[in-house]
């Protein structure tokens, strides 16, 4: 257990509007990321950081702002959600005890949808 | 190019059986690193294996192991002994770069479907 937590679980929103979506973690890793999985193409990295208020873009950045203020919470934002963005989003975090330092662990998933 | 290639969308293993999930992966980097998941229905990221392009033997956990072939750059997972609970969809990642560095690029992942 990586102690990740993602917040909400599942949303229903409207295009237009705008949406954060949060992941916090307890075991103060350094590097965070924000995944979308869409049927038929896996996980996509959207956003990662790799400590506080220090932050890249990843292969489908666009429409996505992140902020990490603290260690332990890295926050996704859609400015304005499109329909487009409808998926479910995956926080990640690397490292972590007795597992090789590179590995990725993730959080439970946040179902978003944008009607 | 897919960096990552999961040819088989779905498959199909009778309990009980072992089955391998394929998985080529491209990159020029010597240094790199090869990480299966498991997603069950339920929806979460479950680490299962990991492969470093420097190890010399194959890496294995439990009733998975990783048949790694560094000159056709294959990285397939095999599952000995099905059982129900390994219906799931398989996805393959590879990290670029020395460990510590560089991001994971996923497959679009294989359907396995248990019969008993």
């Amino acid at each position: 257990d990586a102690g990740i937590t993602q917040s909400p679980r599942h949303k229903v929103t409207e295009t237009g509007t705008p949406v954060t979506l949060r992941c916090h973690q307890t075991e103060n890793h350094r590097y965070m990321y924000w995944y979308r999985q869409d049927p038929g193409h896996g996980l996509r990295l959207i956003h990662y950081s790799y400590g506080v208020k220090d932050t890249d873009k990843g292969e489908v950045s666009d429409g996505y702002s992140v902020s990490r203020s603290k260690t332990e919470d890295f926050l996704l934002t859609l400015e304005s959600a499109t329909s487009s963005q409808t998926s479910v989003y995956f926080c990640a975090i690397r490292g972590g005890t007795g597992f090789p330092t590179d590995t990725q662990y993730f959080g439970p998933g946040t179902r978003l949808t944008v009607l | 190019a897919q960096k990552i290639t999961q040819t088989q969308p779905g498959m199909f293993v009778q309990e009980k059986e072992a089955v391998t999930l394929d998985c080529t992966y491209d990159t020029s980097d010597p240094s790199y690193g090869l990480f299966w998941y498991k997603q069950p229905s339920s929806g979460e990221m479950i680490f299962l294996i990991y492969q470093g392009s420097y190890d010399q033997q194959n890496a294995t956990e439990g009733r998975y192991s990783l048949n790694f072939q560094k000159a056709r750059k294959s990285a397939n997972l095999v599952i000995s002994a099905s059982q129900l609970g390994d219906s799931a969809m398989y996805f393959c990642a590879m990290r670029e770069g020395p460990g510590g560095q560089g991001n994971l690029i996923f497959g679009k992942g294989t359907k396995l479907s248990v019969k008993p």
